[in-house]
């Protein structure tokens, strides 16, 4: 079947630096992809989201880029700091009402 | 507004014990969703409703039932718990694509 996937399970980062967490999706049907991020103990919170009719959107230190052409999905943080640190998700909606699939999750370490 | 609300947060079952876990949420929303989340993975989708007095099976329903009390409520059973149904649940609304997440019940079953 179609599914959400992710380049990286984990990724470690220097505070400071900018972070990029990649997610590649196949269902080409997909206008809509969201990440979330998850701290310990905790529910996944929204932080970005795009549709497929644009390929960049901008939020607070955070970008998503969007490339239809290679279905792939980016994160983009800027500045990274500890609080950053959590389990970063995307989801996309395939048109199935409104439902998400959701990829597998990349852990994001943010280094003192 | 409180957001979406799920209790308990922490749960230990024998094999074979029932329970229901509880989502509420007070944003008017009419989808409402249930999800279980194994160590070191995403979300995978149980059961959802779309509206009230709708519901519909997701992608691993097996061992579980729903009920949508009513626009704010949709709890989840567990008739007979088995160890493999050992996880973090979440219950989550949305109105449209955004789904808002509760803060998850993590159940052990021995």
């Amino acid at each position: 079947g179609e599914s959400v996937g992710l380049h990286l399970p984990t990724l470690s980062v220097q505070e400071g630096d900018n972070s990029i967490i990649n997610c590649a999706y196949s269902n080409s049907a997909s206008d809509y992809f969201i990440w979330y991020k998850q701290e310990s103990g905790k529910g996944p919170q929204f932080i970005i989201d795009i549709r497929s009719n644009m390929d960049k959107r901008q939020g607070q230190r955070v970008t998503v880029l969007l490339n239809k052409t290679v279905k792939h999905l980016s994160l983009q943080i800027a500045a990274t700091q500890p609080g950053d640190s959590a389990v970063y998700f995307c989801a996309e909606n395939n048109n199935a009402g409104n439902m998400l699939t959701f990829g597998g999750g990349t852990r994001l370490m943010v280094k003192p | 507004n409180a957001g979406v609300t799920q209790t308990p947060k922490f749960q230990v079952l024998k094999t074979g014990q029932s329970m229901t876990l509880q989502c509420a949420q007070d944003m008017n929303h009419n989808s409402m969703y249930w999800y279980r989340q194994d160590p070191g993975m995403g979300l995978r989708l149980i059961y959802y409703s779309a509206s009230e007095g709708t519901t519909d099976k997701g992608e691993v329903p097996n061992g579980y039932n729903v009920s949508r009390l009513n626009k704010r409520e949709f709890s989840l059973r567990l008739e007979s718990a088995a160890p493999s149904q050992t996880s973090v649940y979440f219950c989550a609304s949305s109105d449209r694509w955004e789904q808002y997440f509760g803060p998850g019940t993590r159940l052990t079953v021995t």
